[in-house]
């Protein structure tokens, strides 16, 4: 099994609204990602978890909150997002670890602000 | 820093036939990992196929092969026997053993045609 369930498919959000994206993966992986993808585009890093740490921040606005309460699971939270925030985002998972790791990506949420 | 080009925005092919879709990159280690991932209108982003940087056989997955030039550091994919089920955007991607980024090139929307 090498799915990564992401939830929900589609959100529409107001400016002043606040929101939670959702990732879920059961394959033991513990390295998480998020991913920002705007149409025709390849996908932008914003967030990695390892072994449930913040590993690395790619400079993301602070409207943008991630969270990773185990290590199956992973959220991003959102507030007062700017109608440019929407866009594809993307979670993905992988072993962790010190070796190179396939990465395996969810369908995504598809994210409009208003 | 690491860059990956994929030079082709667009290609077409007939159903059945065999297309290569080009790739290079730029990276300044010697230890590396080249992928091909695939983005149908489905959203979700599946590997094709994957190549340790240290291997000199070209890796191959059922239709799909590829060319690994290490030195002239080109990583094309080539499908045989194209499926309408083919049609996506094709993304190259290169990750360093060092790091747990992958550096993804510009993509190329690949159409099968009936």
């Amino acid at each position: 099994d090498t799915e990564v369930t992401q939830t929900p498919k589609h959100l529409v959000m107001g400016m002043t609204n606040k929101k939670s994206l959702k990732c879920e993966q059961h394959m033991g992986h513990r390295a998480m990602y998020w991913y920002k993808q705007k149409a025709k585009k390849p996908p932008e890093l914003m967030f990695v978890y390892s072994y449930e740490k913040l590993s690395i921040n790619e400079s993301v606005p602070s409207r943008f909150s991630p969270e990773c309460p185990n290590s199956s699971l992973l959220n991003l939270h959102l507030h007062a997002l700017q109608p440019e925030d929407s866009a594809l985002y993307l979670c993905a998972s992988s072993q962790g670890g010190p070796i190179q790791n396939i990465q395996y990506f969810g369908a995504g949420t598809r994210l409009s602000v208003l | 820093a690491q860059t990956v080009t994929q030079s082709q925005p667009e290609m077409s092919v007939q159903e059945a036939e065999t297309v290569t879709l080009s790739c290079t990159y730029d990276t300044s280690e010697n230890n590396y990992y080249l992928f091909w991932y695939k983005q149908p209108p489905s959203r979700q982003m599946i590997l094709v196929i994957r190549q340790e940087a240290y291997k000199q056989q070209n890796a191959t997955e059922n239709r799909f092969s590829v060319n690994f030039q290490k030195a002239a550091k080109s990583f094309s994919l080539k499908i045989s026997d194209s499926q309408l089920g083919d049609t996506a955007m094709y993304f190259c991607a290169l990750e360093e053993t060092s790091g747990s980024r992958l550096t993804f090139g510009e993509g190329t929307q690949l159409t099968v045609n009936p």
